[in-house]
């Protein structure tokens, strides 16, 4: 079975500062890794997605995530914080292996907050 | 471009009354999802369907049941509401149960009383 562990539910950095936020994954088999961020009353939108193929994959608004089977780990970063980056991040998990369901395992989540 | 509609946006429900939640995709796409987003939990799995015609059960199924007549649409039913099952739905769907990546409406806030 597929799980992802989300360290920290709440990080706050200041604006041009480093994000990183963490994500470490349970697999059996080579998983499939997504990082999906929430704005405020919104729904998910995808940010990046590893699919077996380069471990370092970038997304969308400068972000990027580096896959580490040693430490099946999935960590998002940012070297620069923009006020824009606030929203809650989630980081997930394909369940889909044969079994009858293909849904995304969803980590808790981490709310990002960027101070001035 | 739509994507995915959800209705309504929120709605406030006495309980024991019956509600539906509607959600239209014009993707075309053959899986989709009901998902519930609670505080400190994340998002959970409630139903789900590989293709028309047929539905699974998720992590959390008690309570609720679906329907996919068609490839768009993927209505959620809660029998009898309990405040319980006060949460913020979304609704999501994949091109298939393969893909991984899920596309989210805009979610449904619920508020049973």
């Amino acid at each position: 079975a597929q799980s992802v562990t989300q360290l920290g539910s709440h990080v706050s950095v200041s604006e041009g500062a480093l994000v990183l936020l963490r994500c470490n994954y349970s697999s059996s088999v080579p998983p499939y890794l997504f990082w999906y961020v929430q704005y405020p009353n919104q729904g998910l939108q995808l940010l990046l997605k590893y699919t077996s193929a380069a471990t370092l994959v970038k997304g969308i608004n400068g972000f990027e995530a580096e896959f580490k089977k040693s430490e099946t780990s999935f960590h998002l970063t940012k070297p620069s914080a923009h006020m824009s980056d606030a929203a809650e991040y989630f980081c997930a998990v394909s369940a889909y292996y044969g079994g009858s369901q293909g849904n995304l395992i969803f980590g808790k989540g981490t709310k990002l907050s960027v101070k001035p | 471009i739509a994507g995915i509609t959800q209705a309504p946006t929120s709605q406030i429900l006495a309980a024991g009354r019956r509600m539906t939640l509607r959600c239209t995709q014009d993707m075309r796409h053959n899986a989709m999802y009901w998902y519930r987003q609670d505080l400190g939990l994340g998002l959970r799995l409630i139903h789900y369907s590989n293709t028309a015609g047929t539905t699974g059960k998720g992590e959390v199924p008690d309570g609720y049941s679906v329907s996919r007549a068609n490839t768009d649409d993927f209505p959620l039913t809660l029998a009898s509401a309990v405040p319980s099952q006060t949460s913020v739905y979304f609704c999501a769907s994949s091109p298939d149960k393969r893909a991984g990546e899920l596309f989210f409406g805009e979610g449904s806030r619920l508020t049973v009383l």
